[in-house]
């Protein structure tokens, strides 16, 4: 199958700096591919899609000053948090569709101070 | 846009036993309904999925059902263990380009031995 790989795992950082999560697809290019974040017990919510080549999508209510996507190349996708607040504390998990499968990445574990 | 509906949040069984979890979409133009299960900390992973002109599926101990008419699937697990242990997910999603599936909320299946 498809894998999606995420790289930090985890990161700890300090309230007023930013953080960037890399998300790739291994044996796949996508054109696409999403990012969601997850709080504790909670569902995954649709941040926003990122487009290869072009801007990111952003769902209502995301402000995409602070969560900046890049999509530079088939195959990796970025998010960075901008200005982070301790509020931004969450779990990021990244998908990529393959034929009709969403592939979500491990997760990063984002824990600000 | 698409709506879901997942019930229960919980659901606790004895290993042995039979699990249902229901959701319903409000789209009528929805034709892809994966299911996916996610254990603590870890990414989502598909277990099984059906498309919108099968009414059943099953995978070994896992089965899915699908009534267009009414809207709802449901995921049936039997002869439940320890491991099934973990949160699942249904989603429901439109193929137009890459497709963007909507997430029900989750329920927390705890097996216990």
């Amino acid at each position: 199958g498809a894998v999606v790989s995420q790289h930090p795992s985890w990161v700890i950082c300090k309230s007023g700096t930013s953080v960037k999560i890399e998300c790739r697809s291994l044996d796949f290019q996508a054109t696409t591919m999403f990012w969601y974040r997850q709080f504790p017990k909670q569902s995954l919510m649709l941040m926003a899609t990122s487009n290869e080549g072009s801007k990111a999508t952003y769902e209502q209510g995301v402000e995409k000053d602070k969560f900046l996507i890049n999509h530079a190349s088939l195959t990796l996708s970025t998010l960075t948090v901008t200005s982070a607040h301790p509020e931004d504390s969450s779990f990021y998990i990244c998908s990529a569709p393959y034929t009709d499968t969403q592939y979500f990445g491990p997760g990063t574990r984002l824990t600000v101070l | 846009g698409e709506n879901v509906e997942q019930h229960p949040s919980t659901l606790s069984v004895q290993e042995g036993d039979s699990a249902v979890i229901k959701c319903t979409y409000s789209d009528s133009a929805s034709n892809y309904f994966p299911w996916y299960k996610q254990e603590l900390g870890k990414r989502p992973q598909l277990i099984i999925d059906i498309r919108s002109n099968v009414g059943e599926k099953k995978d070994q101990r896992i089965a899915v059902t699908l009534n267009k008419t009414a809207k709802h699937f449901s995921l049936h697990i039997t002869e439940t263990q320890p491991e099934d242990s973990a949160v699942y997910f249904c989603a429901a999603s439109i193929r137009v380009g890459s497709y963007i599936p909507t997430f029900g909320r989750g329920t927390s299946l705890i097996v216990h031995p």
